[in-house]
């Protein structure tokens, strides 16, 4: 299994729609996650940490299934503006030193 | 005024030349990160320092050297510069576990004729 798995896309969706992105990872250890979101030739940037079981930003829910090992992201009432790749992120933890392991992204197009 | 900065933003430069990216932060992070993205292959870790007098080897460092100045700059080097090393490059900095998040430069993008 590769450390991070994405679908690649893209996912095309109206705006107004709910839709959701899954990715796997391969290190049971892993304590947080994180997604990210990527403009086309932009930096990757902060979307939402996951600690816990999950986390809610406005229209934003991210959820983990450790058991499972997957992560989730969904995204309600989608803008146009949410047209990106988002990125699936998943720290390796050896001691106090870490290193995050990046999924190759989901691309989402939204339209009118 | 962006938290990480990124210099040049653009260099095109010839195979066998000698170039340096340099990256400054004003978050106040210790770690520092070099990456590269790839058309397809995502992110990949170059090289990353956890101090000034940290420096470790990431899953592609081959071809590349870094130096970490001060808490606030890591300059990341091709000593010999390849084709296959265009490629866009973004440096970060990030906080220590638990929380581990990083938050990027807004990248070089680099091409080699």
């Amino acid at each position: 299994r590769k450390e991070v798995e994405q679908d690649p896309g893209p996912f095309n969706v109206p705006e107004g729609a709910t839709v959701a992105f899954n990715c796997t990872y391969s290190n049971s250890a892993s304590q947080s996650f994180f997604w990210y979101r990527q403009d086309c030739r932009k930096e990757p940037k902060l979307l939402m940490s996951v600690y816990s079981s999950g986390n809610e930003d406005g229209r934003f829910t991210a959820q983990l299934n450790r058991a499972s090992q997957y992560i989730s992201l969904l995204i309600r009432d989608s803008k146009l503006s949410d047209s990106a790749t988002y990125l699936c992120v998943v720290p390796e933890t050896t001691g106090t030193a870490s290193k995050l392991t990046f999924g190759t992204g989901t691309r989402l197009q939204v339209t009118l | 005024d962006a938290d990480v900065t990124q210099t040049p933003r653009n260099r095109i430069t010839k195979t066998g030349k000698r170039i340096m990216l340099e990256c400054s932060q004003t978050k106040g992070h210790d770690r520092m990160y070099w990456y590269r993205q790839d058309p397809g292959l995502g992110l990949r870790l170059i090289y990353y320092s956890f101090d000034v007098k940290d420096i470790n080897k990431g899953e592609i460092s081959d071809g590349y050297s870094v130096s970490r100045q001060a808490q606030a700059k890591f300059s990341l080097s091709l000593e010999s510069a390849i084709p296959n090393q265009t490629a866009l490059y973004f440096c970060a900095t990030g906080r220590e576990a638990p929380y581990n998040e990083q938050f990027f430069g807004p990248g070089t993008r680099l091409t080699v004729l």
